[in-house]
Parts: C-alpha cells; structure tokens; sequence
C-alpha cells in the first residue's frame, strides 16, 4: 500500500468554526490531490499540488483552502466549516500529473 | 463536459455468478481509464487501461477498454462476497484542473 496517511480520521465541529485536516506521505511523490466524496457526487477534486507550495483548484474549491510547505505534507483548510461540507475526505498521491493516484484512509468530518 | 457514466448503478447476484459492470466516457484529452475498488474505505486501484482491445487480468477479475466506442467494462468470474464494494471507473485526461473523473460508481452486492 502506498505511504499515505491522514488526520484526523474522524473529527466533529460546529458551524463557524475553523478546521484543518492534514494529508502525509512517505513516498515523497510530487503530486497531492484532495478529494470530497458525497452520496450521489462520487468523488469530486477540491484542490491539487503540483509541488511545495504549488497548489492549483479543483472543481469544488469554494470555501476550501490548501498548503503545501514541505512535499510530504499537504493541508486542507476550512476557514470557516458548513454544513455543506460535512463530508469524506481523501487524500491522494501520484508520482507525474497523468500517472494513477493513490488513496489515503479518509477523514469523515461532520459539521453541525 | 467531459463525463463518465457507470451502468448500472447496483446491483446484487450470488457467489459464483459472473457479473460485467460497464463505463461509457467522454473525455477530452483522454489518456487512459482506471478501474478502482471502494470498500468501506479509500479506493485501491484495479487496473490501467490505456490500448483497446488489450485484456488487463488479475485473479478473478479482468477488463479491457474500447476506444473507439468509448466504453470499458470490469468482469468478476466465480464472485465472492469479498467482492462485494464499489466499483469506480474513472477518466484520467490532461486537463488543467487536476486529471481524474469520477463515475459515480457500480455497486456490487454478493450473497452467499
């Protein structure tokens, strides 16, 4: 498997408050991507890095924000948590842009 | 838009039946199709298929890509009810905001 791992596994918040889940791994891989899955969506692209503290938008990435400060580590923000984005997050890793990616475990995050 | 469609969305056999789970795409820039396994966790991945008419296998399950019709299909022999998942198929393209598209998956039920 690869080295992907992610924390909190689970966390619970309320509205308005701030949150940040962080996405680690060990195969020193240059592309992260992070992904929100929902019933009915499937998996849908929040934000990617392309590098240490390159990081491009996804289709969902709106009320998100990411970083990328050393290439293992990769951050997902949420300044300000909804409802809207109780969800599962995940993680992923791949070694060149077109190349297959890896999933991480998942954070489920619930905002109340 | 670029879109990839799971046919069908569930479905339930018994062990040892064989079962073929389809994906239609349309993916501009398209570069080749994956077929992940989703469990009650993070997705692993199957298979790459980048050439038509090439059978990728392992195991039990094998797969093989039509790029002229723009369809794939996943066949599961003498299933199991550790087959029983999510099965993704997913659209892997050039494009600017990050290179995977989701289906929204075929969810496969096995009873003993």
């Amino acid at each position: 498997d690869a080295g992907i791992t992610q924390s909190p596994r689970h966390k619970v918040t309320e509205t308005g408050t701030p949150v940040t889940l962080r996405c680690h791994q060990t195969e020193n891989h240059r592309y992260m991507y992070w992904y929100r899955q929902d019933p009915g969506h499937g998996l849908r692209l929040i934000h990617y890095s392309y590098g240490v503290k390159d990081t491009d938008k996804g289709e969902v990435s709106d009320g998100y924000s990411v970083s990328r400060s050393k290439t293992e580590d990769f951050l997902l923000t949420l300044e300000s948590a909804t409802s809207s984005q109780t969800s599962v997050y995940f993680c992923a890793i791949s070694e060149f842009y077109t190349d297959t990616q890896y999933f991480g475990p998942g954070t489920r995050l619930t905002v109340l | 838009e670029d879109k990839v469609v799971q046919s069908p969305l569930s479905l339930v056999v018994h062990e040892g039946d064989t079962v073929t789970l389809n994906c239609s795409y349309e993916v501009t820039n398209f570069r080749s199709l994956l077929w992940y396994k989703q469990e009650k966790k993070a997705p692993t991945f199957l298979f790459m298929l980048t050439s038509s008419g090439i059978e990728k296998k392992s195991g039990r399950l094998s797969s093989i890509l039509d790029k002229k019709e723009l369809f794939s299909i996943l066949n599961i022999t003498a299933t199991q009810t550790g087959d029983s998942a999510v099965y993704l198929c997913v659209g892997n393209y050039g494009g600017s905001q990050g290179n995977l598209i989701f289906g929204k998956g075929t969810k496969l039920s096995v009873k003993p």
